[in-house]
């Protein structure tokens, strides 16, 4: 079953502009992650966020972490068309499993 | 650093006939994970290792699926006999620790006609 739900589905901004994408999940987490994944790619790992920590910055991306209401965000800084990828959340619980969303479909427009 | 590597990239076969991946993960990686993504989803976990031993499989639908990781490196998931529904693409991860940095490699697509 799928612990992390992100939102929205899908989104389309213009080249430049911020995009800024949410997870929530179910249980407690022992970490929560960010991947990247280009059309017929594999994932790649984007940020990782322990339970301990509320805020985490990796070059354009800035993630949040707030466990008291079970929810990340993924803020990507003056997109560019190479962004154009899906992002996941994936969890980490006390099994020891990583757990992945559905997935946000992003397109920046050139 | 070498990625992790799974062959073939694609496979096309029709139902009921078997197919195997193959998956070499990073070097000194202790966890390795298969991963179903279905168009459309997100990956989901079919069967995680540490070392040779799995740590969890609950999801690997166990009367078709089985997969081996031998000598704590290379592993393999196969599948017989496969269904329709087992289109997806197939990925490989590796950690070096359970839940943590996962690598993962570029798939396999299967089709099944």
């Amino acid at each position: 079953s799928q612990q992390g739900e992100e939102d929205p589905q899908a989104l389309s901004i213009q080249e430049g502009e911020n995009a800024t994408m949410n997870c929530s999940y179910k249980t407690s987490i022992n970490n929560l992650q960010w991947y990247r994944q280009n059309s017929g790619r594999g994932l790649v790992h984007l940020i990782l966020i322990r339970s301990n920590e509320r805020e985490k910055h990796s070059g354009r991306l800035r993630v949040t972490l707030d466990t008291s209401k079970k929810s990340s965000s993924l803020l990507i800084t003056a997109s560019r068309a190479a962004d154009t990828a899906s992002y996941f959340c994936a969890t980490k619980d006390s099994s020891y499993k990583l757990i992945f969303g559905s997935g946000t479909r992003l397109l920046v427009r050139p | 650093e070498a990625g992790v590597a799974q062959s073939p990239r694609y496979k096309i076969i029709e139902k009921r006939q078997s197919v195997a991946f193959w998956c070499n993960p990073i070097s000194g990686h202790a966890t390795l994970y298969w991963y179903q993504q279905i168009l459309g989803q997100g990956p989901k976990l079919l069967i995680q290792f540490q070392n040779n031993g799995v740590v969890d499989d609950s999801q690997l639908p166990k009367d078709r699926f089985s997969a081996e990781r031998l000598k704590g490196v290379d592993s393999t998931l196969k599948i017989q006999p496969a269904k329709l529904e087992d289109s997806a693409v197939y990925l490989c991860a590796s950690s070096q620790g359970e839940g943590e940095k996962l690598f993962f490699g570029s798939g396999t697509q299967l089709s099944v006609l």
